[in-house]
């Protein structure tokens, strides 16, 4: 397995600001996703962070809103741009192991909370 | 469409019980699944991947093709396994996993 390191776990954030996120994993992978978790809801995928270029948003996620950089294969950060409370979630850092990355572990996440 | 589903919302059982967390799938190719497990308060843990075929923590699951099943099993319930259930479906090794919406397992002594 992988340590995958998230920060802030937590934080309260004001209407209109943004959050950087970071994800710091102690070894080198290819594969690095960032999801969200919505209040009492499962995990939707946000984007694939590729290392080098820009990151691959899946549908309903934009790079305005969530922008998203990997400068290497062991670090990525999720910026939450301009919040409203509607992005209240638990945002999770998640990396692929393995052979052909197929076993996928994840960071233990950060709060946000946007009043 | 590739959709994982989780019909159950909340289990309750009691200790000693047998459980059975149910899971289908939606995906036309050969599925890679998986079991994930948050305890309270903590990170999301992998708890079975159906290609190694292991008993974690007495857990087990089985890919069943035919009916598009991946249902998580231990005979004989715990306290301790009172957390969230999360099956999650890795469509074409990509990482991009899709998961279903989660059961809560509840445990009652």
């Amino acid at each position: 397995s992988a340590v995958i390191s998230q920060k802030p776990s937590r934080d309260i954030c004001q209407r209109g600001t943004s959050l950087t996120i970071q994800c710091q994993v102690d070894s080198q992978v290819t594969m690095m996703f960032w999801y969200r978790q919505q209040p009492g809801q499962s995990l939707t995928l946000i984007a694939t962070a590729n290392q080098g270029s820009e990151a691959t948003y899946e549908s309903g996620f934009v790079i305005d809103k969530f922008p998203i950089s990997r400068p290497n294969l062991t670090f990525s950060t999720l910026t939450v741009s301009n919040m409203s409370p509607e992005d209240s979630s638990i945002y999770l850092c998640s990396v692929g192991l393995g052979q052909a990355g197929n076993t996928i572990y994840f960071g233990e996440g950060s709060w946000l909370t946007v009043v | 469409a590739q959709r994982v589903t989780q019909p159950e919302k909340l289990l309750s059982v009691f200790k000693g019980a047998p459980v059975e967390l149910k899971c289908n799938y939606s995906y036309s190719g050969s599925p890679e699944l998986f079991w994930y497990v948050q305890y309270s308060r903590q990170r999301l843990q992998l708890l079975l991947r159906h290609i190694s075929r292991e008993s974690i923590k007495g857990f087990t699951a089985d890919l069943n093709k035919g009916e598009t099943s991946f249902h998580l099993k231990k005979p004989f319930a715990q306290e301790e396994d009172s957390a969230m259930y999360y099956c999650a479906l890795n469509p074409g090794n990509t990482g991009k996993l899709i998961f279903g919406q989660g059961t809560t397992l509840q445990v009652k002594p």
